[in-house]
């Protein structure tokens, strides 16, 4: 069965860090997103991207985030300087069609110190 | 409105007993609603999903009842089995509100042997 891959599985890094999350999407699918989830706490929507562009984002998705999808299988979730509250599981994902039969990825765990 | 709320928070049940968790939700724009299993250390998977044209889907155990003037929806799960202890989420996405799933808090199923 196709899968979302994410690399790496578990991110540590410095508060004030840059960090490149990545990404690759079931190869049919248009639609990407990246979503994360505190520990213990429900999945949270950042930002979906259809057509090489943003299609639509969350108020958590800040100028601090950036996402692209650099080549034809790639798609990267940055973020800029990143804080102690970005400490999360983010989770990318594909889907075929918008906001339906979506498939997820393992997550990648960041750590922020 | 964007909401969706589920409950229990947390449901321990018997090896062969029934498993219902239920959603709520307040947008009527949404049209399409997941559920989804998460073990720990995992991305969320698809289990099994209803549009509001119909009123229950069933997969092996899996069962989805939907009502449509309540806006309300369940998630039955017969025959409970240890294998199914994982944190279960509702979600909700529609035409209308964009590409983004909402995803309910999460139930932590427990299903003693």
């Amino acid at each position: 069965e196709p899968e979302v891959t994410q690399t790496p599985s578990h991110q540590v890094t410095q508060m004030g860090q840059e960090v490149i999350l990545r990404c690759v999407p079931i190869s049919n699918h248009l639609y990407f997103y990246w979503y994360r989830q505190i520990l213990g706490q429900k999945v949270e929507f950042l930002v979906s991207f259809y057509n090489n562009e943003i299609s639509e984002k969350s108020e958590i998705f800040d100028d601090q985030f950036s996402v692209e999808r650099p080549d034809g299988s790639n798609f990267t979730l940055k973020i800029r300087s990143t804080k102690l509250e970005d400490s999360a599981m983010y989770f990318c994902a594909s889907s075929v069609g918008a906001g339906y039969g979506y498939t997820f990825g393992s997550g990648t765990r960041l750590t922020v110190v | 409105q964007q909401q969706v709320k589920q409950s229990p928070q947390s449901l321990i049940v018997q090896k062969g007993g029934i498993s219902i968790i239920n959603c709520a939700y307040e947008n009527t724009a949404f049209d399409y609603f997941p559920w989804y299993q998460q073990f720990p250390g995992k991305g969320p998977a698809l289990l099994i999903a209803i549009r509001p044209d119909v009123s229950e889907k069933k997969e092996g155990r899996f069962t989805i009842s939907f009502n449509k003037s309540a806006k309300q929806f369940s998630l039955h799960i017969m025959d409970s089995q240890p294998g199914d202890s994982a944190t279960y989420f509702c979600a909700a996405s529609g035409r209308t509100s964009g590409s983004r799933l909402t995803f309910g808090e999460g139930t932590q199923l427990t299903v003693n042997p």
